[in-house]
């Protein structure tokens, strides 16, 4: 298994561009999320989702859109990106409804908007 | 919501030293406390967790003990090695149906030969 994998590792942006961030899983995990992590801020949830069809918001979902089609796929759209959200970007996934079970992060991506 | 504190920012410490990292949280509903390790440039991985029906685990040179009354848990790495450098994250959850995770600010660990 691959596990959690992310695309693309390093991005660069301009204000106002757009780009989405892909993420998938191949463990069949019913949950997913995505983080952005900021220097000294640690993890913070932005967008997660509980299955096909299913997502919620985090704790800084503006700026940020996701949808989840598939159990596989759990892409995170910026719409029109700004300097504020240069961060690392990391995907996780756990297995289901248990937050005790373990989840597991993706390599990160690495955004820069200029 | 929750909110977890996390201290202190850095810890250095000599090799074979032990090592204290300190959380507190805020809502008395959270039961299942993680802590995950991200050594640099990499992913965050779950080095140990623990619930609210245990009040200390070990798993070799790690431990983590809670204490519910007081709303704070504390991870604890005996006889360090350089290899343990990186930064720790504590995190709480409810643990029950899909609760989300809160992730503390991070702890950087530096180990020295």
């Amino acid at each position: 298994n691959a596990g959690v994998t992310q695309t693309p590792k390093f991005q660069v942006l301009k204000t106002g561009q757009s780009m989405t961030l892909q993420c998938a899983q191949d463990m069949n995990h019913e949950y997913m999320s995505w983080y952005r992590q900021d220097p000294g801020m640690g993890l913070r949830l932005i967008h997660y989702s509980v299955g096909a069809g299913i997502t919620d918001q985090g704790e800084v979902p503006n700026g940020y859109n996701v949808s989840r089609s598939t159990t596989e796929d759990f892409p995170l759209r910026l719409l029109s990106a700004a300097p504020s959200q240069t961060s690392v970007y990391f995907c996780a996934s756990r297995a289901g409804s248990l937050a005790t079970d373990t989840q597991y992060f993706g390599p990160g991506t690495r955004l820069t908007v200029l | 919501g929750e909110n977890v504190e996390q201290h202190p920012s850095t810890l250095s410490v000599q090799e074979g030293d032990s090592a204290v990292i300190k959380c507190t949280y805020s809502d008395s509903a959270s039961n299942y406390f993680p802590w995950y390790k991200q050594e640099l440039g990499k992913r965050p991985q779950l080095i140990i967790d623990i619930r609210s029906n245990v009040g200390e685990k070990k798993d070799q040179r790690i431990a983590v003990t809670l204490n519910k009354t007081a709303k704070h848990f504390s991870l604890h790495i005996t006889e360090t090695q350089p290899e343990d450098s990186a930064v720790y994250f504590c995190a709480a959850s409810m643990g029950s149906g899909y609760s989300t995770l809160t992730f503390g600010k991070g702890t950087m660990l530096l180990v020295s030969p």
